[in-house]
């Protein structure tokens, strides 16, 4: 199993261009997150979805949009980019409500908005 | 949002030494997490605590969910150099509410 995978792994925009995170696993696992981490501020969540079709706001959802069309997909957009959005990204996906403390973290997504 | 207080914020200490660092929260938990996050990869998950009182060990790495609730601690023993990182806590409410409420972490340098 790959597990956890995000991709890009680095990206450099410019203030208001777009751009689709990629994220997927490959553990048939229910849940999935999206976080953002920031020097000082520790993790904060972004966005989470339960299962196929079904997502919520996390902390700091504004800016972001999620979708969930299958189980092992998950991408984050950023519709139009600014520079408070410059973080590093990452994608976490755990089992389900049996186990639901083992979040799996992908590599991270470190963005730049220019 | 709600956040953890951890502490020490960093930590720089000896190959060998042990290393103690803790967790508090104003509300009570039911579910306590610590994490290891190497430089440029995402956390890993180390230890979860699930009952009060309850102490865990993996390794080198002993936890403890706090009498209160209110708590944990992570010891570290005899630490070495790949101990080098940042350790997280992580803490659930509980009942409906199944976000992670995370620490800001602790940074540790080992010397060797």
């Amino acid at each position: 199993n790959a597990g956890v995978t995000q991709t890009p792994k680095f990206q450099v925009l410019k203030t208001g261009q777009s751009m689709t995170l990629q994220c997927a696993q490959d553990m048939n696992h229910e849940y999935m997150s999206w976080y953002r981490q920031d020097p000082g501020m520790g993790l904060r969540l972004i966005h989470y979805s339960v299962g196929a079709g079904i997502t919520d706001q996390g902390e700091v959802p504004n800016g972001y949009n999620v979708s969930r069309s299958t189980t092992e997909d998950f991408p984050l957009r950023l519709l139009s980019a600014a520079p408070s959005q410059t973080s590093v990204y990452f994608c976490a996906s755990s089992p389900g409500p049996l186990e639901p403390d083992t979040q799996y973290f992908g590599p991270g997504t470190r963005l730049t908005v220019l | 949002g709600q956040q953890l207080n951890q502490s020490p914020q960093s930590m720089f200490i000896q190959e060998g030494e042990d290393v103690s660092m803790n967790c508090t929260s104003s509300s009570i938990f039911n579910t306590w997490l610590w994490y290891k996050q190497d430089p440029g990869e995402g956390p890993v998950l180390l230890i979860a605590l699930y009952k009060a009182g309850e102490l865990t060990s993996n390794g080198r790495l002993t936890a403890q969910f706090g009498i209160t609730r209110k708590d944990s601690f992570l010891n570290i023993s005899a630490s070495i150099p790949s101990d080098v990182g940042i350790y997280f806590c992580a803490g659930r409410i509980g009942g409906n509410n199944r976000k992670l409420i995370w620490g800001l972490g602790t940074s540790l340098a080992v010397n060797p």
